[in-house]
């Protein structure tokens, strides 16, 4: 059983640079979330995929963007980056939306 | 909406017992985790209650009542290694067929010698 891997662990952008950070899920979960985790916080909810579809959003611009892939893996987008984007962004998985969450080693993003 | 409330940083010695309280409120409570996030890492799940009462699970233990929106998590016999960010995190029901979770903000635990 493989669990939630993340691409890329560590990245440098600039402000205004777009980004897009990967997630494969756990083998047999169809089911994505992400967070942003700013240092010294708890993961905050970005959204949440469920079979293709969103499914759940929380208080983040419509510049953070997803997308999720009929093998379940998942992106994250963040389009016009700004400095406060400067975070660890976490995916995990589960069964369902009512499923314990796998979290990935997350991508720390670093905007200059 | 959520308002989890757990707090900041915590110490306590080898060998010792301690309690991380966390209170919050919902709208559709769906069940409240405990995860472990060690500096650097990924949260690692611990404990799931959508229940009142007590889950044990070796040296820790959750214990859930809904009515006063009030989780603790137990760890006993601490160990070094336990020294790390303990995450309250609730799932709520959005009223629009999708169940969010919400994290608290963590509590540093320092386990010393």
């Amino acid at each position: 059983e493989t669990g939630v891997t993340q691409s890329p662990t560590h990245l440098i952008k600039t402000r205004g640079q777009q980004v897009t950070l990967r997630c494969s899920s756990q083998s047999g979960h169809n089911t994505v979330s992400w967070y942003q985790q700013a240092l010294g916080q708890g993961p905050q909810f970005i959204f949440q995929y469920y079979r293709e579809e969103e499914n759940g959003r929380g208080n983040f611009p419509p510049r953070f963007s997803g997308l999720q892939f009929p093998n379940y893996s998942s992106e994250l987008n963040v389009n016009a980056l700004e400095l406060d984007d400067s975070a660890l962004y976490l995916c995990a998985s589960s069964l369902g939306t009512a499923g314990e969450l796998f979290f990935g080693e997350g991508s720390r993003l670093t905007v200059l | 909406g959520q308002n989890i409330d757990q707090p900041t940083e915590m110490t306590a010695t080898e060998g010792a017992i301690v309690q991380i309280n966390c209170t919050y409120q919902t709208s559709g409570f769906n069940g409240l985790f405990w995860y472990q996030q060690h500096a650097g890492e990924a949260p690692t799940f611990l404990s799931y209650n959508v229940l009142d009462g007590l889950e044990e699970k070796g040296r820790f233990s959750s214990f859930l009542s809904r009515s006063k929106g009030y989780s603790y998590l137990l760890l006993k016999e601490l160990q070094m290694k336990d020294s790390a960010s303990y995450l309250c995190a609730v799932r709520d029901w959005d009223g629009g067929g999708s169940y969010i979770p919400t994290f608290g903000r963590g509590t540093s635990l320092i386990v010393h010698p």
